[in-house]
């Protein structure tokens, strides 16, 4: 069974441009959640899709939104980006929700913001 | 507010002694903890779970001890080996809120 799977996997981008992450998740997966992590912070939680509908939201500004597909792939979206937005974004799929099964991440996007 | 706390960033463990990382908690309503692990340039692998029922739960080499009353939960590797040289997460969550709430990390370094 393929992994979820993140593109790209490094990103570089200038301040005020804005970027789209894709994952895709395990088959059969029905829910994607998206993380942010930063040295020294851990995993800060964004969003959460299941079934294409936002199910939970994480404290980030508006600047951070996503979207999920009938295929449950996600995606997500940062515009007018900050130099404080570089960090590993990941992602991850888990069958039901990360309350009841364990997550399965993919190998994350590294996005640098000069 | 850091809702779940590893107070430790690292720690450093001989091969073969026991590495003990801790984790501890503020919301009392959280009832299923979680522990990943991450290696460099991957993202993080479930480890071991414990729902707020259990006190313990074991899985190989791997241990998670909850004591609901401290609001603290443990992870015990033993014996420890190289590749356990990882950066371990613990992770919360409410059954009200499908959220994982996850600690900073620490980093462990395995000694041969």
């Amino acid at each position: 069974k393929a992994g979820v799977t993140q593109t790209p996997r490094y990103l570089i981008k200038t301040r005020g441009q804005q970027v789209t992450l894709s994952c895709s998740p395990i088959s059969g997966h029905r829910s994607v959640s998206w993380y942010q992590q930063t040295p020294g912070q851990g995993l800060q939680f964004l969003f959460e899709y299941f079934s294409e509908t936002q199910r939970n939201k994480g404290n980030f500004p508006g600047r951070f939104s996503g979207r999920q597909f009938s295929n449950s792939r996600s995606e997500m979206n940062v515009s007018t980006l900050e130099l404080g937005d570089s960090a590993l974004y990941l992602c991850a799929s888990s069958w039901y929700g990360a309350s009841y099964n364990e997550q399965f991440f993919g190998p994350g996007t590294r996005l640098t913001v000069l | 507010d850091q809702q779940v706390k590893q107070n430790s960033p690292s720690l450093s463990v001989q091969e073969g002694r026991i590495s003990i990382l801790n984790c501890d908690y503020t919301n009392s309503m959280f009832d299923y903890f979680l522990w990943y692990k991450k290696y460099p340039a991957e993202g993080p692998t479930f480890l071991i779970s414990i729902s707020s029922i259990k006190d313990k739960n074991e899985d190989g080499r791997f241990t998670v001890f909850l004591n609901k009353s401290a609001k603290h939960l443990s992870l015990h590797i033993v014996p420890s080996q190289p590749g356990d040289s990882a950066v371990y997460f613990c992770a919360a969550s409410a059954e009200s809120n499908y959220q994982l709430i996850w600690g900073a990390g620490t980093k462990l370094i395995i000694k041969p």
